[in-house]
């Protein structure tokens, strides 16, 4: 129940096209659900995050998808670009800080 | 401002060495965490403080592993004896909340291997 699981593992987009990764979870009491960008060598870094009760957030190129009934969240980005290319980690938790995050997926942005 | 920092960023050692982390959150943050994060295991969370106070520490693997914040500028991990299947990147991470969630600040990492 403490699980997020992620999919795809990898995922390769050409430049300019919509990169999608799909995140679910199981246990109901999450309330924050933030998505972390990590480049090689770096620490993950926050890129956008939701709360359960907006079913969308959208910060420039950057938008997350949330179903509630479905149990599952997912991070669009629109308009690709090489500089995006990173691992990127949905994660969940219920206001106790402990994040679970999800396996990770690796994005390669071809120009 | 200087971001949450990490020493050593590598460190190769032998098995059965004893290992230590050390962290530098960012000034004025209350929660200290640290992540362990390896291809097989994603990252998961070891332990975390709240006020230089561990809250929770049910990830630590086992009783080889021990953390310490003796204040709230530093704190540490320490790994004894060492074993390769500790081999991994262990993140530390503050944030200025306490009792909440919200953005949690990552240094760049220790990487451990162990030989």
């Amino acid at each position: 129940q403490q699980q997020v699981k992620q999919s795809p593992q990898s995922l390769i987009v050409q430049k300019g096209g919509i990169s999608i990764i799909n995140c679910a979870y199981e246990n109901t009491a999450f309330d924050y659900f933030p998505w972390y960008q990590q480049f090689p060598g770096k620490g993950p870094a926050l890129l956008i995050a939701i709360r359960p009760d907006v079913s969308e957030k959208k910060e420039g190129r950057f938008t997350i998808s949330f179903n509630k009934s479905a149990k599952q969240f997912s991070l669009h980005i629109m308009d690709s670009q090489p500089g995006d290319s990173a691992t990127y980690f949905c994660a969940a938790s219920m206001g106790a800080q402990k994040l679970v995050f999800g396996q990770g997926t690796r994005l390669t942005i071809n120009p | 401002d200087a971001g949450v920092i990490q020493s050593p960023r590598h460190e190769v050692t032998e098995m059965g060495q004893e290992v230590t982390l050390r962290c530098k959150p960012i000034s004025g943050h209350n929660s200290l965490f640290w992540y362990r994060q390896t291809m097989m295991r994603g990252l998961e969370l070891l332990i975390y403080f709240n006020n230089n106070v561990p809250i929770d520490d049910s990830g630590m693997p086992e009783d080889r592993f021990s953390a310490k914040m003796p204040n709230a500028s530093f704190s540490t991990l320490k790994i004894q004896p060492s074993e390769p299947r500790d081999s991994a990147v262990y993140f530390c991470a503050s944030s200025p909340r306490i009792g909440e969630t919200g953005e949690l600040f990552f240094g760049e990492g220790s990487r451990l291997t162990v030989l």
